[in-house]
């Protein structure tokens, strides 16, 4: 099936630091998801984004759709140890049943 | 409380055994979907259904089975021709084309 690149697969930061991750796909997507995890839980919807440009926020979270529709990323701003966990992005491309993920990103916040 | 929920969300299973997971949503979604996810991995489709009495196999169907009899039941089931079922089960809704998917808590299987 289709992949999306997410990077980085992994970040270890210090509590207050602002965080970056993105997506990329060699082909057009009509929505961007960002959900995250928590260990042995299931993914929760952080943020939706269905335009191409649409830049959106969610408290200390914010997040763009590129307007290539091809990327989008997430920013995390003053990092808290809550924050800890895996973030995935997801995208919907044709289809708008089928919707495809990045593998994540693993936030370690040390305190 | 509305939402999607799994169960149970620990099973263990015997090779050669098939096991089946529930979910349920009361969210009136029309779609839901089965995902696996193994420790380090995003998710995979497994199968996916727009509407009642209709699915689709996702990218890894092989191994698994599906009935959509009820639009708010959508239960999966792993057959013993899975031959790698120890994973971590997602079951998921969507209200509409394009709208966003919503997850349960997951199911953990694992093969003794």
């Amino acid at each position: 099936g289709q992949q999306l690149n997410q990077s980085p697969q992994s970040m270890f930061i210090q509590e207050g630091e602002d965080v970056s991750m993105n997506c990329t796909s060699s082909s057009i997507f009509n929505t961007w998801l960002w959900y995250k995890q928590d260990p042995g839980e299931g993914p929760v919807l952080l943020i939706a984004l269905y335009k191409a440009g649409e830049l959106t926020s969610n408290g200390r979270l914010t997040a763009q759709f590129g307007i290539t529709r091809k990327d989008s990323f997430l920013n995390i701003s003053a990092s808290i140890p809550s924050d800890v966990g895996i973030y995935f992005c997801a995208g919907h491309s044709g289809s708008n049943y089928k919707l495809t993920f990045g593998k994540g990103t693993l936030l370690t916040v040390n305190p | 409380d509305g939402g999607i929920t799994q169960s149970p969300k620990y099973l263990f299973r015997k090779e050669g055994q098939n096991v089946t997971l529930s979910c349920e949503q009361n969210l009136n979604h029309d779609a839901m979907y089965w995902y696996r996810q193994d420790p380090g991995q995003g998710l995979r489709l497994i199968y996916y259904s727009q509407i009642v009495n209709d699915f689709q196999k996702g990218d890894i169907a092989e191994g698994y089975s599906v009935s959509r009899e009820k639009k708010e039941s959508f239960p999966l089931t792993v057959t013993s021709a899975q031959k790698n079922p120890t994973a971590f089960y997602l079951c998921a809704s969507q209200t509409g084309s394009g709208n966003t998917i919503y997850f349960g808590e997951g199911s953990w299987l694992t093969v003794v």
